[in-house]
């Protein structure tokens, strides 16, 4: 089964514009955390944003918001007041338990366009 | 900040050679790290848990004779595709977590990944 869904294969938004990337997830461990990822085309892997599942407040990270309910499972991305710079793949990923490995599983991305 | 660099960068060989990845943590060590394969356009996949100083433990459907791993100390993991065919042309891209950090919420640096062309 799919732990993480990502619904949106593209997004197009005008720049200065909000945009709200989805992620749903599955899991049914208490603790799990909740990573978004920006993915340009050089390939690098920028990480952006973190909400763990105990977290009573969603997190914020400059232009980034996470919109975390946990009830409906769903940790989406919110980027305020856009910039052509903010062009690329984004994926959600999540951490399931709090000891061992803690390996990330990523959902199927999104990619966003800018347009001018 | 933590800084994890990955060697090639791109490499292209030819089928039935065999090419080594390297994924060093330039300022922690790091006794996990993880290796991810992203064909066009789709996700990253895990491949491998990289252990120092133990075996790596591998995903459901990754050939362990075909992708070795190597972690021999705390800031490099290897990864050698042997006998390399078309199919695994791939950009394949290593992982790790800063001890640190709290394990709890910080993140995985990545490496800037190697695009792997098997002619």
């Amino acid at each position: 089964a799919q732990k993480i869904t990502q619904t949106q294969p593209g997004m197009f938004v005008q720049e200065k514009e909000a945009v709200t990337l989805d992620c749903t997830y599955d899991t049914s461990d208490p603790s799990y955390g909740l990573f978004w990822y920006k993915q340009p085309s050089s390939g690098e892997m920028i990480f952006l944003i973190y909400q763990g599942s105990y977290d009573q407040q969603n997190a914020t990270e400059g232009r980034y918001s996470l919109n975390f309910q946990k009830a409906r499972k769903s940790a989406n991305l919110v980027i305020s007041a856009s910039q052509l710079g903010d062009s690329a793949m984004y994926f959600c990923a999540m951490r399931e338990g709090i000891q061992g490995a803690q390996k990330l599983v990523f959902g199927q991305g999104t990619r966003l366009t800018i347009n001018p | 900040g933590a800084v994890v660099s990955q060697h090639p960068s791109w490499v292209i060989c030819k089928s039935g050679t065999s090419v080594k990845i390297e994924c060093r943590s330039l300022d922690f060590q790091a006794t996990t790290m993880f290796w991810y394969r992203q064909f066009p356009k789709q996700s990253l996949m895990l491949m491998a848990t990289s252990n120092e100083g133990s075996k790596a433990t591998y995903e459901q459907g990754v050939e362990k004779d075909k992708f070795l791993i190597n972690h021999a100390s705390l800031t490099l993991s290897t990864l050698t595709v042997t006998s390399a065919h078309p199919e695994d042309s791939s950009f394949y891209i290593c992982s790790a977590r800063d001890p640190r950090q709290s394990s709890y919420n910080s993140p995985l640096h990545f490496g800037n990944g190697t695009r792997l062309t098997v002619t």
